[in-house]
């Protein structure tokens, strides 16, 4: 079966300053993507980055990259810079293939706070 | 270029009575996933549909639930006599391409139901 796991329920960081928001997955696919998600205080669920399991490069986004670990089995988002608007709750999502390829599987998310 | 369309934003209901959430694709995408999220949790997956057809509905609950994806016009996730346990946030999804890892699902700014 397919897992997530977020292991931080509540982060803070001070503005302007990076911050690394934890994710480890299960799977047995031998393909699979996993996907970053924001979710702000309003509600709305915003795709930020994408990586790929035969991908060879970590995906960047912007301020956002994601620390690839195949073998450790993680995907850890890295935001630089942090700005007040990043504060919001960040998901962790994964696909996999074949009959697992339709639908995400989320973790239970990180609580972001960027302090001035 | 609209995203993924919602209405209601909010649904309140008394036990026993029906829901009826719509979700309007992102224009260009023939392919629609529901998604609960209950309180502090992650997000789980419920149905996935193509134009008239259900594709994936193993997350749907067996009684109650139902969902449908018309040629014309929105996709309906429809609750019959709602309990209190129904309260959480309905989100649509859609994807120009069904399947694939790689497929990115965009999200629309979900349903808040509450039951009374």
């Amino acid at each position: 079966a397919q897992k997530i796991t977020q292991t931080q329920p509540g982060m803070f960081v001070q503005e302007k300053e990076a911050v690394t928001l934890d994710c480890t997955y299960d799977t047995s696919d031998p393909s699979y993507g996993l996907f970053w998600y924001k979710q702000p205080s309003s509600g709305e669920m915003i795709f930020l980055i994408y990586q790929g399991s035969y991908d060879q490069q970590n995906a960047t986004e912007g301020r956002y990259s994601l620390n690839f670990q195949k073998a450790r089995k993680s995907a850890n988002l890295v935001i630089s810079a942090s700005q007040l608007g990043d504060s919001a709750m960040y998901f962790c999502a994964m696909k996999g293939d074949g009959g697992n390829n339709r639908k995400l599987i989320w973790g239970l998310g990180t609580s972001l706070a960027v302090n001035p | 270029n609209a995203g993924v369309m919602q209405n209601p934003r909010h649904l309140v209901r008394r036990r026993g009575q029906e829901a009826r959430l719509r979700c309007s694709p992102m224009k260009g995408h023939s392919h629609v996933y529901w998604y609960r999220q209950l309180p502090e949790e992650g997000l789980k997956f419920m149905v996935y549909l193509q134009k008239e057809n259900i594709i994936d509905e193993s997350g749907m609950p067996k009684e109650r639930f139902s969902a449908e994806f018309p040629k014309e016009g929105p996709s309906i996730l429809r609750i019959q006599q709602v309990v209190r346990g129904d309260s959480a946030a309905y989100f649509c999804a859609s994807s120009p391409v069904g399947g694939g890892v790689q497929e990115t699902q965009y999200f629309g700014p979900g349903t808040r139901l509450l039951v009374l």
